[in-house]
């Protein structure tokens, strides 16, 4: 099993451009999430999904879309990159929402916003 | 979820037991205890979880009070590559999202 894989590791955008960041888990997970982490705090929930065709808002939802067609994927989508967005995303995944299962997390992707 | 408290920093020389408690007073009977850790800026890293008994893995051991308003996380043997940031996260089930609120963690420095 890879895991949670995350590409791209590292990405530079200029201002208002959009970009796809991809979340693939091989687990058979039903439960996908994004989290953004900031320097100095802790992980922030994105959006999240409780199976394919299913997605909900997190906490900082604001300038991000999701989608999750198949089980496996869950990308993460910017419409237009603010500086604010300057973070490092993980995606996460767990069998399914009920506390005893654990969430693994991918490696992250580091993202730059000039 | 509850509300968790960790100090801040702790030191371990390698080889040693390195103990880092966690505080989780306001913790509901369905809450479980779990913890992560992050090294650098890499994935968090899942160690260990329980509900109200003592857990052991091939990672860690996990001490829950009888009580539960605490727990203490035991990596019995710390090398150099434990060195991380240590999250004690208490966890249940919502009806939804399934959060994992992260706080600011123990740093945890392990020296030769």
């Amino acid at each position: 099993n890879a895991g949670v894989t995350q590409t791209p590791k590292f990405q530079v955008l200029k201002t208002g451009q959009s970009m796809t960041l991809q979340c693939a888990q091989d687990m058979n997970h039903e439960y996908m999430s994004w989290y953004r982490q900031d320097p100095g705090m802790g992980l922030r929930l994105i959006h999240y999904s409780v199976g394919a065709g299913i997605t909900d808002q997190g906490e900082v939802p604001n300038g991000y879309n999701v989608s999750r067609s198949t089980t496996e994927d869950f990308p993460l989508r910017l419409l237009s990159a603010a500086p604010s967005q300057t973070s490092v995303y993980f995606c996460a995944s767990s069998y399914s929402i009920f506390p005893t299962d654990t969430q693994y997390f991918g490696p992250g992707t580091r993202l730059t916003v000039l | 979820d509850a509300k968790t408290t960790q100090p801040p920093s702790m030191d371990c020389a390698e080889g040693r037991a390195a103990n880092l408690p966690c505080n989780h007073s306001t913790i509901s009977g369905n809450e479980y205890v779990y913890w992560y850790r992050q090294i650098h800026s890499q994935g968090p890293q899942y160690i260990i979880h329980g509900l109200k008994n003592n857990e052991t893995n091939e990672m860690a051991s996990l001490i829950i009070t009888e009580d539960r308003k605490s727990s203490t996380l035991i990596l019995p043997h710390a090398t150099l590559r434990d060195t991380a940031v240590y999250y004690c996260i208490v966890r249940a089930y919502t009806g939804t999202a399934s959060k994992l609120t992260f706080g600011t963690g123990t740093r945890l420095q392990v020296t030769l």
